[in-house]
């Protein structure tokens, strides 16, 4: 079965850094591109940042800088170093996998992500 | 930045037809993909590249692409529909970015 699994949220405070971590199995997860996509409660959709299988990476403004995406295909696993955390980052983190021209076919569950004090 | 604009809401009844508008500018020439989120899930892509389907996904959603608007079709609507949908392209034109629409809450009259 194709799955993502995220670990690593929980409540931090303001200017703190957590690691997110997304499992990938039942696929090659070298071959594919990955995303992070967060939403806050209540609230819509925000990419977050994606990495291609070559490990280029890229980021909207509101995290560039201070959200670090990277991948260790040896252990099928994708990680978000995120640093310099503030409130507006508190949201669910997904991961999804790339599929055609951009399209995420496969998404965890998601990470809680709370920044406050 | 590039921005996609979605309706906040759409209803619709049972059996009849909805449509969920998701404009940009000349989105027509990228690649649209929607998801359909339910509450506490995390959301499912229904349709890709402008109008494909992922396996499983029913032929009663189906997508379009031109000039300046997208649409996601959902025909025979059903109450399990309800849902919110979301539009989504991946911006290369400057920076490498993803975008997504406000999202679209549609109610199962």
């Amino acid at each position: 079965e194709v799955q993502l699994v995220e670990s690593g949220g929980g409540l931090v405070q303001p200017g703190g850094s957590l690691r997110l971590s997304c499992a990938a199995s039942g696929f090659t997860f070298s071959s594919y591109d990955m995303h992070w996509v967060r939403q806050a409660t209540g609230k819509g959709l925000e990419w977050v940042s994606a990495i291609g299988t070559a490990g280029d990476t890229y980021y909207p403004g509101s995290v560039k800088g201070r959200f670090t995406i990277s991948r260790e295909n040896a252990k099928n696993s994708l990680y978000l170093q995120m640093n310099s955390l503030r409130a507006g980052d508190t949201a669910v983190y997904y991961c999804a996998r790339n599929y055609d021209r951009g399209a995420f076919d496969i998404w965890g569950q998601g990470t809680m992500v709370t920044v406050s004090s | 930045s590039y921005v996609l604009t979605q309706p906040p809401s759409v209803s619709v009844a049972p059996g009849q037809t909805a449509r969920i508008t998701c404009g940009g500018n000349n989105i027509g020439s990228k690649s649209v993909h929607w998801y359909q989120q339910k509450p506490g899930q995390a959301p499912v892509l229904v349709v890709y590249d402008d109008s494909d389907r992922p396996s499983g996904i029913p032929e009663r959603f189906s997508g379009s692409n031109s000039g300046n608007t997208a649409t996601l079709t959902i025909s025979r609507v059903e109450a399990g529909d309800e849902a919110d949908y979301y539009c989504q392209v991946w911006d290369s034109s400057s920076d490498h970015q993803g975008v997504f629409g406000g999202g679209t809450k549609l109610t199962v009259l």
